[in-house]
């Protein structure tokens, strides 16, 4: 069956770059997402990146695809104390990772 | 953009009472909507995908008969939680789809559910 797998936490400094890396299994979905959850609230859809692609930008973050290692990752440029959250891969049908906690330290 | 809507956002009810969960598409027709349980620091854990107008359909080792959805309408699914006990304390979250297979979920902000 599908199978995704994150890193569990990562801390970085205020204005340093992280980097949240996922693993998966199958390759069959069009989509991979990436999600962000904030304390006690619901998933937030950050961005996705459609598996015919590489690589996307969208302002602060990047999405790095390699479908031969079928590994996705996503970088936040700048980090900043706003973006400690768990963030979620998320992997065609309902396949999360196990959450990544990102902990910023000013 | 498309925005589901969960209500309550934290209930507190006593063992052996029911509560009622209700998770809206506000904008947008929603076929399938999805139930999830998160345990502290931990992922979400699918319980069950709720299909209008159809039974829900269940994960294994989810109890259909504790876990109650009804999807009667393209916007409105709800989950209750029947004869709650402490263990079933929990944060509850549900998800819709706009339509096809590939496009993103979009989630409520989830409920607190503690039972005392």
């Amino acid at each position: 069956g599908e199978d995704v797998e994150q890193s569990l936490f990562l801390s970085v400094r205020e204005g340093d770059s992280s980097v949240i890396n996922c693993t998966y299994t199958d390759s069959s979905s069009t989509y991979l997402y990436w999600y962000k959850q904030e304390p006690g609230a619901g998933l937030q859809l950050l961005t996705y990146i459609f598996s015919n692609m590489d690589m996307k930008q969208d302002q602060r973050l990047t999405v790095l695809l390699n479908k031969k290692d079928k590994h996705l990752s996503l970088r936040i440029a700048d980090t900043q104390t706003g973006d400690s959250a768990i963030y979620f891969c998320v992997y065609g049908k309902l396949t999360f990772g196990q959450g990544t906690i990102l902990t910023v330290h000013p | 953009g498309a925005v589901v809507s969960q209500h309550p956002s934290w209930v507190i009810c006593k063992s052996g009472t029911s509560v009622k969960i209700e998770c809206r598409s506000l904008d947008f027709q929603a076929t399938t909507m999805f139930w999830y349980r998160q345990f502290p620091k931990q992922s979400l854990m699918l319980m069950a995908t709720s299909n209008e107008g159809s039974k829900a359909t269940y994960e294994q080792g989810v109890e259909k008969d504790k876990f109650l959805i009804n999807h009667a309408s393209l916007t409105l699914s709800t989950l209750t939680v029947t004869s709650a006990h402490p263990e079933d304390s929990s944060f509850y979250i549900c998800s819709a789809r706009i339509s096809s297979y590939n496009s993103p979920l979009h989630f409520g902000n989830g409920t607190r559910l503690t039972v005392t």
